[in-house]
């Protein structure tokens, strides 16, 4: 069974702090793949970042930027100089092959609120 | 290009009513997953599609759950004798085939069902 698990319920942090959201992931597979969604209040669900688990590079785009350790079963993500508009709940996910669906199985979220 | 639509944006229904909620995938996009987000449960994988392929089925929470997809293209997923506990909003998500593992799912806007 997967499970995704984000201890940060509700962050605050004031514009222009950097901030990490955390993800614990657990799983039996050798090959899974990792995901981070974004839901800002207008409620759709948006695609950050998909990663394999042969993969542990860490990845830049402009202010995001995440780190996989398979060592600690994490998927961490970090917002630099964070923004108003950085206000969202982001969800980390979890898929693998399993009935060949690649369905999510996505942790409860982390609540990222950034105060002007 | 268009993301994925889906109708009615809401619903409100009585209690023992069945509903039918649409989503209208990305062209081209093989793979179609409906989970619903609840506060309660968080969000939930229900079922997904893939070509011609059965369906897999085991997310849904019922056998008062059902859907179909008609052409590779169009689902739609039929609750029956709703009951308060289906209170969510319905997600579809679609994305290119899973053949060579997990590709990025793209989220229509949902559907909040309500059940009075």
């Amino acid at each position: 069974a997967q499970k995704v698990t984000q201890a940060q319920t509700e962050i605050s942090v004031v514009e222009k702090e950097d901030v990490t959201l955390d993800c614990v992931y657990e799983t039996r597979d050798t090959t899974y793949y990792l995901f981070w969604y974004k839901q800002p209040p207008s409620g759709e669900l948006v695609f950050l970042i998909r990663r394999n688990s042969f993969d542990e590079q860490n990845e830049i785009s402009g202010r995001y930027s995440w780190n996989f350790q398979k060592s600690t079963s994490s998927f961490n993500f970090t917002i630099t100089a964070s923004q108003v508009v950085d206000s969202a709940v982001y969800f980390c996910a979890i898929a693998y092959s399993g009935a060949g669906s690649y369905q999510l199985t996505f942790g409860k979220g982390t609540k990222l609120s950034v105060i002007p | 290009g268009a993301g994925v639509s889906q109708s009615p944006s809401n619903k409100v229904t009585e209690k023992g009513k069945d509903v039918e909620l649409r989503c209208d995938p990305i062209s081209g996009h093989t793979a179609l997953y409906w989970y619903r987000q609840s506060l309660g449960q968080g969000l939930e994988f229900l079922i997904y599609f893939q070509g011609n392929s059965a369906p897999d089925k085991s997310g849904l929470p019922s056998d008062r759950f059902s859907a179909e997809r008609t052409g590779g293209s169009v689902s739609t997923l039929t609750i029956q004798r709703t009951q308060q506990e289906d209170s969510a909003v319905y997600l579809c998500a679609s994305s290119l085939g899973t053949g060579q593992g997990a590709n990025e799912q793209f989220f229509g806007p949902g559907t909040r069902l309500t059940v009075l």
